[in-house]
């Protein structure tokens, strides 16, 4: 079946380092999501990126979605404290509904 | 105040019980969904649902069942089958292939 996998798992940074995580289906997805968990809650979504080598930007946080529509990165510059947390991506199946969510990185940021 | 609500927070269950969590939206969404997280790891699907009196098995559907009987209802039933239930259950809805919004999760504990 349909696979996300997301890389690193743990990812530990200084304050103001930079921070990437990497997202790869086994298929070609329709769109991929991003989404933010802060310990203790629940995912909130970020972004979804639905064209061909898209790219977009928030504030520090820049996603990209391959050519193939097979991969995907999320890059945050400067990170800060309050970026802790785990990332996770989310691809959308081009035959249905199906939203397969990557295992997601986990985020830990040193004051 | 449009949203998704899960109950209850938490929930213990004893060995052999069958225990049945809420999920209700009033969002207008179609497709709902249900997702197992255990510590520290990523969300997987157990059941979706496209529209009403419809539903598919996720990855691990296994020990649960869902009903969908109205459009804004989605409750999850953990089974006495299901061998190793303790884990953070998350709801979520979403219009088809867009961004899905997330409850605040039950987490469930077999005592």
């Amino acid at each position: 079946g349909q696979q996300v996998m997301q890389i690193p798992q743990y990812q530990h940074v200084q304050e103001g380092e930079d921070f990437t995580t990497y997202c790869n289906s086994s298929t070609t997805l329709s769109n991929i999501q991003w989404y933010k968990q802060r310990p203790g809650g629940h995912p909130v979504f970020l972004i979804q990126l639905v064209k061909s080598g898209e790219v977009k930007k928030q504030k520090r946080l820049t996603f990209q979605f391959g050519e193939a529509k097979k991969n995907s990165s999320l890059h945050i510059t400067a990170t800060q404290t309050t970026d802790v947390g785990t990332y996770f991506c989310a691809g959308g199946d081009t035959g249905g509904f199906k939203t397969i969510f990557g295992a997601g990185t986990r985020l830990f940021v040193k004051a | 105040d449009g949203g998704i609500t899960q109950s209850p927070k938490y929930l213990f269950r004893k060995e052999g019980q069958n225990v049945t969590l809420s999920c209700e939206q009033n969002l207008n969404h179609d497709a709902m969904y249900w997702y197992r997280q255990d510590p520290g790891q990523g969300l997987r699907l157990i059941y979706y649902s496209q529209i009403v009196n419809d539903f598919q098995k996720g990855d691990i559907a296994e020990g649960y069942s869902v009903s969908r009987e109205k459009k804004e209802s989605f409750p999850l039933t953990v089974t006495s089958a299901q061998k190793n239930p303790t884990a953070f259950y998350l709801c979520a809805s979403s219009i088809v292939n867009t961004e899905a919004f997330f409850g605040q999760g039950t987490r469930l504990t077999v005592v």
